[in-house]
């Protein structure tokens, strides 16, 4: 099993709709979770932190379940500009997801 | 305040050959990572630095890959000798004391 795992995409979602991905782990000592986006050819940029109580940043969501060890990120409202490949990363030793490729359409 | 430079931006080579990567980080960010992003893949850790010590170089494939940061600002990180299988983004990022990394855009390796 790899270390971190992702939703397979691509998603393909209509502007205004709502969608979530999930990123489950396997390390269950796992401490720090984070979302960081990509553009096409372009480097991953921090998205957000994922604390325990789970955060809102805008129409960006993100939740921790320690107990079945995942993480999730809702987007409500989507925009043409969150088109981009979205990225978990657990722990500090940084171990990237493969990523889930989102495309939002007119 | 200038970002994680990294040169060169693309690089052509044959296998077999040598090829190296410079990253110059944010100025004062201690922490410093080299990732491996083949495409379609998210980016692979392949070294970490804490000043110029290593921190986990656990995923560098030692018998071809090398990397140092003598000074603990500038990286540099090395292919001898390069694969095939080898072609890929190489990517810098930097972190100061938050969970925030700030990458460089990147060097993309060919090799043919």
């Amino acid at each position: 099993r790899k270390e971190v795992e992702q939703d397979p995409g691509p998603f393909n979602v209509p502007e205004g709709a709502t969608v979530a991905f999930n990123c489950t782990y396997s390390n269950s000592a796992s401490q720090s979770f984070f979302w960081y986006r990509q553009d096409c050819r372009k480097e991953p940029k921090l998205l957000m932190s994922v604390y325990s109580s789970g955060n809102e940043d805008g129409r960006f969501t993100a939740q921790l379940n320690r107990a079945s060890q995942y993480i999730s990120l809702l987007i409500r409202d989507s925009k043409l500009s969150d088109s981009a490949t979205y990225l978990c990363v657990v722990n500090n030793d940084m171990r990237f997801g493969a990523g889930t490729r989102l495309t939002v359409k007119p | 305040e200038a970002g994680v430079a990294q040169s060169p931006r693309y690089k052509i080579i044959e296998k077999r050959q040598s090829v190296a990567f410079w990253c110059n980080p944010i100025s004062g960010h201690a922490t410093l990572y080299w990732y491996q992003q083949i495409l379609g893949q998210g980016p692979k850790l392949l070294i970490q630095f804490q000043n110029n010590g290593v921190v986990d170089d656990s995923q560098l494939p030692k018998d071809r890959f090398s990397a140092e940061r003598l000074k603990g600002v500038d990286s540099t990180l090395k292919i001898q000798p390069a694969k095939l299988e080898d072609s890929a983004v190489y990517l810098c990022a930097s972190r100061f004391r938050g969970p925030e990394q700030y990458f460089g855009p990147g060097t993309r390796l060919t090799v043919t």
